[in-house]
């Protein structure tokens, strides 16, 4: 089975810090993504990355920067966390071609 | 870049009665459409997809869906829902850019 792990499952974090949010998989997927789910809005891209070292802007990028530098890491950095970045954040997978995504468990991240 | 519209953000429906939920999707080339599905406090699970061949599929729990190119809709119907179908779900496209869009999400609540 195709395992996307993601580092936490919770965290709170105050305004104003760095905060790093890690992503592995584990079936060398080329492509990882990225999204945020709040109630009513479903999941918002926020970042995707089709290889190592490249990344795609989503819908949501602003406030966020994404790392790959290994095929199956891709980080996801808040530079300066700030209340309205309090949500769960979605990672996920795909191998090449049009398929589903595999999806981690979440993180919720809470910024006080 | 595509966009995903759900017409219903909440379906109250009977135990036993059929439900529809709505998806419409905004793209003009070739697409690729998944219904994801979330138990709560879970995570996202696929339930089914449309690649290409048939226009019909089937999960195996009894939901269908329906590509219809003329009018870009993925509705998801299942005849007869029981208690335990009560989620959220997504519908999602993808086409040849590698990015996965969501719409906002149908909350279904299924009464006894």
């Amino acid at each position: 089975d195709v395992k996307v792990t993601q580092s936490s499952r919770y965290l709170v974090k105050r305004t104003g810090e760095k905060v790093f949010l890690e992503c592995v998989q584990d079936m060398d997927h080329e492509n990882m993504f990225w999204y945020r789910q709040d109630p009513g809005l479903g999941l918002r891209l926020i970042y995707f990355s089709y290889d190592v070292k490249m990344k795609e802007k989503g819908d949501i990028p602003e406030g966020y920067s994404v790392s790959r530098e290994k095929k199956e890491r891709f980080s996801l950095i808040l530079e300066s966390a700030s209340t309205n970045q309090t949500s769960m954040y979605l990672c996920a997978s795909t191998p090449p071609g049009y398929t589903e995504a595999f999806f981690g468990q979440g993180t919720r991240l809470t910024v006080v | 870049a595509q966009s995903v519209t759900q017409l219903d953000s909440q379906v109250p429906v009977f135990e036993e009665a059929p439900v529809e939920l709505r998806c419409n999707y905004s793209s003009s080339v070739s697409v690729y459409l998944f219904w994801y599905v979330q138990y709560p406090n879970q995570g996202l699970q696929l339930l089914l997809k449309y690649l290409s061949g048939s226009t019909l599929v089937e999960s195996i729990n009894g939901f269908e869906a329906e590509f219809n190119k003329s009018q870009t809709s993925f509705h998801l119907r299942k005849p007869s829902v029981h208690i335990s179908d009560t989620a959220e779900y997504f519908c999602a496209v993808r086409h040849n850019n590698n990015d996965m869009r969501f719409g906002a999400g149908t909350r279904l609540t299924v009464k006894p």
